[in-house]
């Protein structure tokens, strides 16, 4: 089973408005940890944002936040005031943190284009 | 600081062949793991080295698949003999010693190997 699902290929949003990102997760670890990267057209994946699965508050790093809704098994990633450099593709990740192993599993990735 | 560095950017090669890919990590980092994208997919853990060791290698898909990190510096990805399923982007990350679980992994560009 896919451990994390983004359902969205493509997104489009007009510059200096917000978007939402959409991932899902399934786990049955109770101790997990969700990453979003961004990959611009250079091929670098860039860390944007992590939460803790035990973290009580949802996460943020300046114009990106983490909607995080643990019972739905979703974390959504919120980018404000959309900016030309903000379009790239985006990957969701997750680690199982009880597992002991340590590799992340991602999932398909949203190309994000943001429209002057 | 120089960042994860891999090489080559782009390999074209033909069925049969071998080819070496070669990760750079960030210095002082002892986790090395590589990922792979095939178009279209997610990207998928192949390995992950601590220093010299290989402490998983659950994503290696078969025997023509050989990854080394002699003296736990850069780490090579051969593959021997080359498919036309191996073609995809494959990328290189590190990570500080102690931060396997919850911290981020430092991507490079990736190495797009083309099989033909």
């Amino acid at each position: 089973a896919q451990k994390i699902t983004q359902t969205q290929p493509g997104m489009f949003v007009q510059e200096k408005e917000a978007v939402t990102l959409d991932c899902t997760y399934d786990t049955s670890d109770p101790s997990y940890g969700l990453f979003w990267y961004k990959q611009p057209s250079s091929g670098e994946m860039i860390f944007l944002i992590y939460q803790g699965s035990y973290d009580q508050q949802n996460a943020t790093e300046g114009r990106y936040s983490l909607n995080f809704q643990k019972a739905r098994k979703s974390a959504n990633l919120v980018i404000s005031a959309s900016q030309l450099g903000d379009s790239a593709m985006y990957f969701c990740a997750m680690r199982e943190l009880q597992t002991g192993a340590n590799n992340l599993f991602f999932g398909t990735g949203t190309r994000l284009t943001v429209i002057p | 600081e120089a960042g994860v560095t891999q090489f080559p950017s782009h390999s074209v090669i033909e069925k049969g062949q071998t080819v070496t890919l070669r990760c750079d990590p960030i210095s002082g980092h002892d986790n090395l793991y590589w990922y792979r994208r095939v178009m279209g997919k997610e990207i998928k853990f192949l390995l992950h080295f601590v220093k010299e060791s290989k402490q998983d290698e659950s994503g290696m898909p078969n025997n023509r698949f050989l990854a080394e990190r002699t003296g736990g510096t850069y780490s090579t990805l051969k593959v021997q003999p080359a498919e036309l399923e191996d073609s995809g982007v494959y990328f290189c990350a590190s990570s500080p010693p102690g931060q396997a679980n919850t911290g981020e992994l430092f991507f490079g560009e990736g190495s797009r190997l083309t099989v033909l």
